[in-house]
């Protein structure tokens, strides 16, 4: 079982359509989890981090479930520029220092 | 800045070769890190390093070396290359590698096919 799971896709929304992702983690030590983007052959670039309380960010938001080890991610109102792939990042290093376990992606087209 | 440069942007080998991958970053970041991306996969640390003279093992490290002489580069060696190391290869940095939200960011990528 991968550390870190993400469904693949893709997902196939029009403009304007709500779309939501999930994650789970396996470690339970996990301390911190963040959400990246990364464009068709573009390097990572970090989306939002993921606090326990859920945080907004204008149209995204994301959630962390610690009892059932799943992050989500919802982007409303989605655009044509949100078409990329999503990252789902796991920290499992307990005492803070990075040790960053990735998800394979889960890719989003935003169609017209 | 121009924040965290790779170079070169495409490479092919064939197998036996040797090549080094260079990374650099203007950011003055002391925790810098070398990924590999499959498909099917996530990303993969191949090696890491916290500071100038200190690099430590990641996941995936057989058939890497790396060196970290200055705070800036942070070169990734493949000594004798296999097909097995055809990937797109990511450096990162952030700024001390510790902190739960601390951010990492990443080069462009170099994409290696080797033959």
């Amino acid at each position: 079982r991968k550390e870190v799971e993400q469904d693949p896709g893709p997902f196939n929304v029009p403009e304007g359509a709500t779309v939501a992702f999930n994650c789970t983690y396996s470690n339970s030590a996990s301390q911190s989890f963040f959400w990246y983007r990364q464009d068709c052959r573009k390097e990572p670039k970090l989306l939002m981090s993921v606090y326990s309380s859920g945080n907004e960010d204008g149209r995204f938001t994301a959630q962390l479930n610690r009892a059932s080890q799943y992050i989500s991610l919802l982007i409303r109102d989605s655009k044509l520029s949100d078409s990329a792939t999503y990252l789902c990042v796991v920290n499992r290093d307990q005492t803070g220092f990075q040790k960053l376990v990735f998800g394979t992606g889960t890719r989003l087209l935003v169609s017209p | 800045n121009a924040g965290v440069t790779q170079t070169p942007k495409f490479q092919v080998l064939k197998t036996g070769q040797s090549m080094t991958l260079q990374c650099a970053q203007d950011m003055n970041h002391e925790y810098m890190s070398w990924y590999r991306q499959d498909p099917g996969m996530g990303l993969r640390l191949i090696h890491y390093s916290v500071g100038a003279g200190i690099t430590d093992q990641g996941e995936v490290p057989n058939g890497y070396n790396v060196s970290r002489s200055t705070t800036e580069d942070f070169p990734l060696r493949l000594l004798s290359a296999a097909p097995s190391q055809t990937s797109v290869y990511f450096c990162a940095s952030s700024r001390t590698g510790w902190g739960l939200e601390e951010t990492q960011y990443f080069g462009p990528g170099t994409r290696l096919l080797v033959l």
